[in-house]
């Protein structure tokens, strides 16, 4: 019964290979959202998709692409990782694009060596 | 743009006790949300309180209150009877209230405020 469920839990790789993560959401709800924590525990925003489509897209590389094939799926593709990689990525959820309450998953960390 | 500024890095309460988390802000807009967010050794954040800023009632959820102080853009949360559960890292985070296009639900988040609880 699980709300927000990412895949998968650790991920690490090497330096420029290519990596997905991926979110779902059980919930019903429209939109969907990916944040970086990085080793400071600074949580920024990156992404936001409602229906589908791009809301939010903060300054973050294009090496990183969000894919939302259902309102129900938000994934993140990362290609030629970086060591500046290394954090974890939380995807949430929020019933419209309001987010005014956002459901948290339990978060990716990601290791690039 | 907002920001968000948690002075406490780490904060420790013995069990029972009471404790206030410290958040300030700064925004140039009248309306906007304010939130409180909590962040287990599991990771997963978990919101834990909201409050509207036209609404100058105190926000109140069982034993976690706020103090805000809109005037100056500060926003605490105390947490009363402490329990060991409630060991984690707390966010301050601030949402715009007309916020559109682009910046439409997004949050913006403190550096977080690590807090222990001794037995």
């Amino acid at each position: 019964d699980t709300a927000v469920s990412q895949t998968p839990k650790y991920l690490v790789t090497q330096m420029g290979n290519d990596k997905s993560i991926k979110c779902e959401q059980n919930l019903g709800h429209d939109t969907m959202y990916w944040y970086k924590q990085d080793s400071k525990k600074f949580l920024k925003i990156m992404f936001s998709y409602n229906n589908k489509e791009l809301i939010i897209n903060e300054t973050v590389p294009n090496r990183f692409s969000p894919k939302s094939p259902d309102k129900a799926h938000l994934n993140l593709h990362i290609n030629s990782l970086e060591l500046g990689d290394s954090a974890v990525y939380f995807c949430a959820s929020s019933q419209d694009i309001s987010g005014m309450v956002q459901y948290f998953g339990p978060g990716t960390r990601l290791l690039v060596l | 743009a907002q920001t968000v500024t948690q002075s406490q890095p780490e904060m420790s309460v013995q069990e029972a006790e009471t404790v206030t988390l410290s958040c300030t802000y700064d925004t140039s807009e009248s309306d906007y949300y304010l939130f409180w967010y909590k962040q287990p050794p599991s990771r997963q954040m978990i919101l834990v309180i909201r409050q509207e800023a036209y609404k100058q009632q105190n926000a109140t959820e069982n034993r976690f209150s706020v103090n805000f102080q809109k005037a100056a853009k500060s926003f605490s949360l105390k947490i009363s009877d402490s329990q060991l559960g409630d060991a984690a890292m707390y966010f301050c985070a601030y949402r715009s209230l007309y916020a559109g296009g682009t910046s439409y639900g997004k949050l913006t988040f403190g550096q977080g405020t690590i807090l222990t609880v001794h037995p």
